[in-house]
């Protein structure tokens, strides 16, 4: 079965600094991935996704994610992180027929002023 | 922006009680989710419902669990007899479609405590 890992519990950055956070993920094919954030008292919200194609996806709120095979990896990135980017994030794939997401554990990002 | 909604936000109820959890998807969604996280843990998918039938479930999802579309807007979750481990943040989400192409958007989530 498809599974994502996050291995990264906690991260904390300077505002205006760069962020990676990491995601591995186990799968045989191809597989599809998400990126989610939740922000305090809000809901999941889809940060990007990749499907196929373009390795480099582009998301909302300045976000990028690469995909790699060689590396199993989905890693998101920003360039430069702001105080609002403080939130929870995680990795999902879905399951073939779309109607499940199994997610990571999660990364906790903290931004210091 | 059209939203998922759900009430309560927080819920407190003694072991052995029953709750239902309730969600208002998006209007024009056809498919529905269930999803928790347990304090500390990965959110965890309980179940998915379309046409008002389970279409996907997990072991989480046991007899203890039920779901229901009672009416045109709201989409429920109701767990009997609950026990201290049912404490958790439950997560209702919708989708248009069924498909890794569409989108699960979230709701804020239901805190539920068990005491």
């Amino acid at each position: 079965a498809q599974s994502v890992t996050q291995p990264d519990i906690h991260i904390t950055v300077s505002e205006g600094a760069s962020l990676e956070l990491r995601c591995n993920y186990s799968y045989g094919a191809t597989p599809y991935l998400f990126w989610y954030v939740q922000s305090p008292g809000q809901g999941l919200q889809l940060l990007l996704k990749y499907f196929s194609g373009d390795t480099l996806v582009q998301g909302i709120k300045g976000f990028e994610a690469e995909f790699k095979r060689s590396q199993s990896s989905f890693n998101l990135r920003k360039p430069s992180v702001h105080w609002s980017d403080a939130a929870e994030y995680f990795c999902a794939v879905p399951n073939n027929a779309g109607n499940m997401l199994t997610f990571g554990g999660g990364t906790r990002l903290m931004v210091k002023p | 922006e059209p939203e998922v909604t759900q009430t309560p936000s927080h819920q407190v109820t003694q072991m052995g009680q029953e709750v239902i959890l309730r969600c208002v998807p998006i209007s024009n969604h056809l498919y529905f989710y269930w999803y928790r996280q347990i304090l500390g843990q990965k959110v965890e998918f309980l179940v998915s419902f379309y046409n008002n039938e389970i279409s996907e479930k997990s072991e989480i999802f046991d007899d203890q669990f039920s779901v229901e579309r009672p009416d045109g807007s709201n989409f429920t979750l109701k767990i009997r007899s609950t026990k201290l481990e049912d404490s958790a943040m439950y997560f209702c989400a919708s989708s248009p479609g069924q498909g890794v192409q569409y989108e699960q958007y979230f709701g804020p989530g239901t805190r539920l405590t068990v005491t």
